[in-house]
């Protein structure tokens, strides 16, 4: 049973464009976690939200989480070519030592 | 402050041998947990060790199978290879106790199983 699906799978832009990715659970989460993966490297963690209706900003990149807890989305303003990456969520539970990753979005940023 | 480091980043093996990957968590990190990454399934949970003791496991046979040692290092084990454990195993390590969830990730040892 699949708990995280990310949409889209695949996103090509150009640089200079916003995108949004989503992530939607049908599950409620203790947090949320947003990583990058580059080839041939580990994922990187970008971002955790924990609490309903909550905003974090990262630069260019704004994360959200819904207010039930189940959803959250990653918006990039004005994507550049660095941005190119897998960008996974992943739910936890507190004190799970587990966590439940989406398949996540391969998003390419064309210069 | 050094990362997740594991060991090897990348190994060939044939179908019935066995592998074992190593993982050094960050200092002060005691919960060290491993994945596998496929392009089909992607990231899949192993197993979690916090203070040398398994406290997840997720569902994968039983030729799968890990341990931690007291200075939260971990190694996973992986008996009569086949073909489709071709992937890419993650280890992560967390700061348990402070429930964020949050994990650091290494770089991944990369096993292809010919």
């Amino acid at each position: 049973t699949q708990l995280l699906e990310q949409s889209p799978q695949f996103l090509s832009i150009q640089e200079g464009e916003n995108l949004t990715v989503y992530c939607n659970s049908s599950s409620v989460f203790s947090s949320l976690q947003w990583y990058r993966q580059e080839p041939g490297e580990g994922p990187v963690l970008l971002v955790t939200v924990v609490t309903g209706g909550e905003v974090k900003k990262l630069k260019r990149l704004t994360f959200q989480f819904g207010d039930a807890r189940k959803d959250s989305s990653l918006h990039i303003t004005a994507a550049q070519p660095g941005d190119t990456g897998l960008y996974l969520c992943a739910g936890a539970y507190t004190n799970a030592g587990k966590s439940t990753f989406g398949d996540g979005t391969t998003l390419t940023v064309k210069p | 402050k050094a990362g997740v480091t594991q060991t090897p980043r990348y190994l060939i093996k044939t179908r019935g041998q066995q592998v074992t990957l190593s993982c050094s968590p960050i200092s002060g990190h005691r919960s060290v947990s491993w994945y596998q990454q496929t392009p089909g399934q992607g990231l899949q949970f192993l197993f979690e060790y916090f203070s040398e003791t398994q406290r997840n496991k997720g569902n994968f046979p039983g030729r799968f199978s890990g341990r931690q040692f007291s200075n939260s290092r971990s190694e996973m084990n992986v008996s009569t290879l086949e073909l489709g454990d071709s992937a890419l195993y993650l280890c992560a390590s967390s700061r348990q106790g402070l429930n964020t969830g949050e994990l650091f990730f290494g770089e991944g040892s990369r096993l292809t199983v010919l």
